[in-house]
């Protein structure tokens, strides 16, 4: 069965320091995979998508088949990314199902 | 527009009562989706929209029926509710060129007594 695991309920950081959210899914296709964020009361949005492989808000993510993970990375946290953070999975074929992970709680202290 | 529009954003009902939550785009997107949300859990899929046509029900509940009345509305018609199905329910679309990407609602936060 298609599932996407984020261990971490919550990571506390300092701002300035580097920050990985860990995804790991497991899929036996070719999944895609995504990050969505959600910002205090602001609605879920796309971060990035790791076909795109694009860097976005200094946020990069690789996708390692191997090991079958999706982290998402920035090497200096801002106070402003602050935020929930799933990871999410999506396989192929007509219009697809997202399955969410649980999330990610990343505050990010000044 | 390049919003996906929610309304109520608060709803209370009783068990007993009907209402209709209604989610809008004109992104000229064919693909649409409702989710639920639980405090502190991540959104779960309930149905898809697929050029109007429902094309996939992940078992939901008949007290939750979905219509479609064309490519830019859809609705969640509520009846016979129970307390735990009170959530955030939240609307998506995503268009056909890019139909992996959805893009979300705010959201209509139900409250059943």
């Amino acid at each position: 069965a298609q599932r996407v695991t984020q261990p971490e309920k919550l990571l506390s950081v300092f701002k300035g320091a580097p920050v990985e959210l860990k995804c790991n899914y497991s899929y036996s296709g070719s999944p895609e995979l995504f990050w969505y964020v959600q910002y205090s009361r602001q609605r879920l949005q796309l971060l990035l998508r790791h076909i795109s492989r694009e860097s976005i808000k200094g946020f990069t993510a690789d996708l390692n088949k191997g090991e079958t993970s999706f982290h998402l990375k920035k090497p200096f946290a801002q106070e402003e990314d602050s935020a929930m953070y799933y990871c999410a999975l999506s396989f192929s074929g007509g219009y697809n199902k997202l399955i969410f992970g649980a999330g990610t709680r990343l505050a990010v202290h000044p | 527009d390049t919003e996906v529009t929610q309304t109520p954003k608060h709803l209370v009902m009783g068990m007993t009562n009907k209402k209709s939550l209604k989610c809008e785009q004109h992104m000229g997107h064919r693909a649409m989706y409702w989710y639920k949300q639980k405090a502190k859990k991540p959104p779960e899929l309930m149905f898809v929209y697929s050029y109007e046509k429902l094309s996939i029900n992940e078992s939901v509940p008949s007290r939750f029926s979905p219509e479609c009345p064309n490519s830019s509305l859809l609705n969640l018609h509520l009846h016979a509710l129970q307390p735990e199905d009170s959530a955030l329910y939240l609307c998506a679309s995503s268009p056909r060129e890019a139909k992996n990407i959805q893009y979300f609602g705010a959201g209509t936060r139900l409250s059943v007594l």
